[in-house]
């Protein structure tokens, strides 16, 4: 158990709709990355927060967007959902920058 | 910008048999370097990682890696596999930009270990 959290385990939902998922990291840590596997395009990075302000963007569509609390847990926002938006969405944190990251189980989203 | 290639998509051993598992990087500047292991539909668990300390890393379950930099290269070990070690194998590199140390991952190597 690597201490991170992530709601729900799995969610199934239809095109065109919205859904938010959510992550808590470790006790103390600032850091929140999410990254996206999916079978064609691997593990990316979609984005980075630290201690509620933006750091970094990777490979993040305009349809995505993230937040993270006062009480550093995070939220990624997918809307205008597609089918390819179906795929395995991890979260992230570290103590710090530099440190290494903890990965959360996953939430497993699937677009019918 | 920075990119792993992680050589062969599965590979099969058998059980005792050493684990070799090949990455190589691409960075501009001294990277920090990692191991992740996913078991069936879990996340991921950090196995090693290099942080240009000593060049050879020890990690967890008896694996350990070497970062070569004259090669690029970053390659997995474990003298004698074991049936617990069936997972995927990603190899990421991570570098600093801007404040952040985003993880660029390669696709991920697939072990099976045969009995």
């Amino acid at each position: 158990d690597s201490g991170v959290t992530q709601t729900p385990k799995h969610l199934i939902t239809a095109t065109g709709q919205r859904v938010t998922l959510r992550c808590s990291p470790r006790s103390g840590d600032l850091s929140v990355y999410w990254y996206q596997q999916s079978l064609d395009q691997g593990l990316q990075f979609l984005i980075q927060y630290y201690n509620g302000e933006e750091r970094a963007k990777g490979n993040i569509l305009e349809r995505f967007s993230a937040q993270q609390f006062p009480d550093l847990h995070s939220e990624l926002n997918l809307s205008s959902l597609e089918l390819g938006d179906s795929a395995l969405y991890f979260c992230a944190s570290s103590a710090r920058l530099h440190n290494e990251q903890f990965f959360g189980p996953g939430t497993r989203l699937t677009v019918l | 910008a920075q990119s792993v290639t992680q050589l062969g998509s599965h590979v099969s051993v058998s059980e005792g048999a050493l684990v070799l598992l090949r990455c190589n990087y691409s960075s501009s500047v001294p990277p920090y370097l990692f191991w992740y292991v996913q078991y069936p539909n879990q996340g991921l668990q950090l196995l090693l990682k290099y942080t240009s300390a000593a060049t050879l890393v020890k990690g967890i379950n008896g694996f350990e890696a070497e970062f070569k930099k004259s090669e690029t290269s970053f390659h997995l070990t474990k003298p004698s596999a074991h049936m617990s070690d069936a997972a995927e194998y990603f190899c990421a590199v991570s570098q600093s930009g801007a404040g952040s140390y985003q993880l660029t991952f390669g696709k991920g190597t697939k072990l099976s270990v045969i009995p």
